[in-house]
């Protein structure tokens, strides 16, 4: 069982304004780290899974990313949209990962 | 496109009662897992399975039973529920591959009286 932790627990944000939000693992035996995003009543779905450091993905109007050697993960979202509310989750480990517990974003109007 | 499907989606059991909670996968994927999410917590792996026939502890596995008997199925028993198992439940499945994402399933939410 690996500590990842996330920060902040949640954020409120203007529509049209960016964000980001952290990730930190254990840099010790790193493996792999992964990005989700959870609508409510709906499954989480991945994002990005990054295993290198100094590693950068992007999808559309988000991006992240990684240094193994300090333990961190950035996730930014540019000029957030209302469809961007969605609680984040990341994950770190082999087959067997280890979730954060999550960062909530909600999008103002 | 199935991909994961759970079911059932939601029930209500008394405390001692049994349930068991399917999990289905039409992806060829190896590796299934059991996962619960309680509020201000993260997702917490209660079993995997690497392969048919196959079946690991995950972080909470006291309470909850599994089994794999086939390779796009993985079953979670409570065989007497407790009301510390009030929780959503979600399934996954992975290729097992070095890099390879979970797809999930949409999830049952469990209460326990």
């Amino acid at each position: 069982i690996l500590n990842v932790e996330q920060s902040p627990q949640s954020l409120h944000v203007q529509e049209g304004d960016s964000t980001n939000f952290t990730c930190s693992f254990p840099s010790s035996n790193f493996y792999a780290l992964h990005w989700y995003r959870w609508e409510t009543a709906k499954s989480p779905e991945a994002l990005f899974v990054m295993t290198l450091n100094g590693d950068e993905k992007k999808k559309g109007r988000i991006s992240a990313t990684l240094n193994t050697k300090e333990g961190y993960s950035y996730l930014y979202i540019k000029g957030s949209q209302p469809e961007d509310s969605a609680t984040y989750l990341c994950a770190s480990g082999d087959y067997k990962l280890s979730f954060g517990a999550g960062t909530t974003v909600t999008v103002r109007a | 496109n199935a991909g994961v499907t759970q079911t059932p989606k939601f029930r209500v059991l008394k405390t001692g009662q049994s349930m068991t909670l399917l999990c289905a996968q039409d992806m060829n994927h190896e590796y299934m897992y059991w996962y619960r999410q309680d509020p201000g917590m993260g997702l917490r792996l209660i079993h995997y399975s690497v392969g048919e026939g196959t079946t690991a502890k995950g972080e909470v596995p006291d309470g909850y039973n599994v089994s794999r008997l086939k390779k796009q199925n993985f079953l979670l028993g409570l065989e007497s529920a407790a009301p510390s198992q009030t929780s959503v439940y979600f399934c996954a499945s992975s290729s097992g591959q070095p890099g390879e994402k979970l797809f999930f399933g949409s999830g049952t939410q469990l209460s326990v009286l």
